[in-house]
């Protein structure tokens, strides 16, 4: 149970493109999301924190209209990379919790490359 | 703010033997969650295990177990009868009062045949 997947697993892009990234919650409803990032080697740095039906909550230096985060439904959320550049290329992890949970469970990650 | 931190960079371990990793963190909060993830090469996140600040009994996985000391803020993971598989980079990370996760800087786990 608590299976979270991730789509697409890898992406090479143009610079100036956008990238839709998925991130699902397979047998359970996740009214919480999470988007991190994380460089290699390194701990994974949260972005935002998405709630099904409202907007997401932000961290600290991550420019919302760059990262658009939209949460529909209580099994999926999608990060849109807008405008990417070679600086944005990265590893992405989604997380989902349960409602009422205090567990994240985690997506396979999503490795974008921006040329 | 909580942090978490791990001491411990890169940790190696016979096959076979048991490692312990370690994790410190500081809160003020009385009521937390405490987990160990894993990260494989492959670099999906698994869950390893989770401890309830509440709960005075040490959480314990198949060979994975946890030394929870509340007073001294220490969370560590040991790993008896290591396998190849246990290769990894592990994650501490802190649940309090609010949504996030804190994690600390994690730890490479080398395991030599």
């Amino acid at each position: 149970g608590a299976v979270v997947s991730q789509h697409p697993s890898r992406v090479i892009c143009k610079s100036g493109t956008s990238v839709k990234i998925e991130c699902r919650s397979l047998d359970f409803q996740a009214t919480t999301m999470f988007w991190y990032r994380q460089f290699p080697k390194k701990s994974l740095m949260l972005m935002a924190t998405s709630n099904e039906g409202s907007k997401a909550t932000y961290e600290q230096g991550v420019e919302k209209d760059k990262f658009l985060i939209n949460h529909a439904s209580l099994t999926l959320s999608t990060l849109t990379v807008t405008s990417a550049h070679p600086e944005d290329s990265s590893f992405y992890i989604c997380s989902a919790r349960l409602a009422g949970g205090e567990t994240q469970y985690f997506g396979p990650g999503t490795r974008l490359l921006v040329l | 703010a909580q942090t978490v931190t791990q001491s411990q960079p890169e940790m190696s371990v016979q096959e076979a033997e048991t490692v312990t990793l370690s994790c410190t963190y500081d809160t003020s909060e009385s009521d937390y969650y405490l987990f160990w993830y894993k990260q494989p090469p492959s670099r999906q996140m698994i869950l390893v295990i989770r401890q309830e600040a509440y709960k005075q009994q040490n959480a314990t996985e198949n060979r994975f177990s946890v030394n929870f000391q509340k007073a001294a803020k220490s969370f560590s993971l040991k790993i008896s009868d290591s396998q190849l598989g246990d290769a990894a980079m592990y994650f501490c990370a802190y649940k309090g009062y609010g949504n996030k996760l804190v994690f600390g800087a994690g730890t490479i786990l080398r395991v030599k045949s």
